[in-house]
């Protein structure tokens, strides 16, 4: 692959329904990011994995919201019972390892709850 | 939370003029990226500073790291239409400023 994807890249979806991310990082990056971003602001962190392991989700806002990435590669953002304030574009970013500056982004996945 | 504070929120200017993009925080960082994103697009990297008061140029683009590395500027000689967009100054990684939408009319 040439370089971050995220499916679907839109989903609309009512209030209570739980929905799911996913994010297909760059072949051999080590590290994930999960970001959230409101219209014409810049993202929000929501969490960080560096292989399988979660070391960072102190940005997710409530318990709904869970991420993982059980075998290193693929992840996924599930968010519980939408709300509307859930509404947003989801961007997932990788990089080579954690010292790398680079973040190579996802086209995001625009989320509309109504 | 590493607050980023850019200024202006939106700008609009005409082909050719210059223009510079304001980054500052209170906190210092050790290392401080520009991105650049348009719409239905994720952010692309242009630059990374990480020593203070360093300065790099992209061909129009000049960015300068602050000498206490807790603010930074973006400036834009002879501004094109390509040049549209969400510009984005993040610190550490993982922190964003609030961005500076720029249109530049042909």
């Amino acid at each position: 692959g040439a370089g971050v994807s995220q499916s679907p890249r839109y989903k609309v979806a009512k209030r209570g329904q739980d929905v799911a991310l996913r994010c297909d990082p760059i072949s051999g990056h080590v590290s994930l990011f999960w970001y959230q971003q409101a219209l014409g602001q810049g993202p929000e962190f929501l969490t960080y994995f560096q292989n399988e392991a979660q070391l960072d989700k102190s940005g997710l806002p409530s318990d709904r919201f869970f991420a993982e990435r059980p075998e290193g590669s693929v992840s996924t953002l599930k968010i519980q019972r939408t709300q509307q304030e859930d509404s947003a574009v989801y961007l997932c970013a990788s990089s080579l390892d954690r010292g790398s500056y680079t973040q190579y982004f996802g086209p995001g996945t625009r989320l509309t709850v109504l | 939370t590493q607050l980023l504070e850019q200024s202006p929120q939106f700008l609009s200017i005409q082909e050719g003029e210059n223009l510079t993009v304001y980054c500052n925080s209170s906190s210092v960082f050790s290392s401080l990226q520009w991105y650049r994103q348009e719409p239905g697009e994720g952010p692309v990297l242009l630059v990374t500073v990480v020593t203070g008061g360093e300065v790099k140029k992209l061909k129009r683009l000049t960015f300068q790291f602050g000498d206490a590395r807790k603010d930074s500027s973006l400036h834009i000689t002879a501004a094109q239409p390509g040049d549209t967009g969400l510009y984005l100054c993040s610190g550490n990684q993982f922190y964003f400023g609030t961005g500076t939408s720029l249109t530049v009319i042909p």
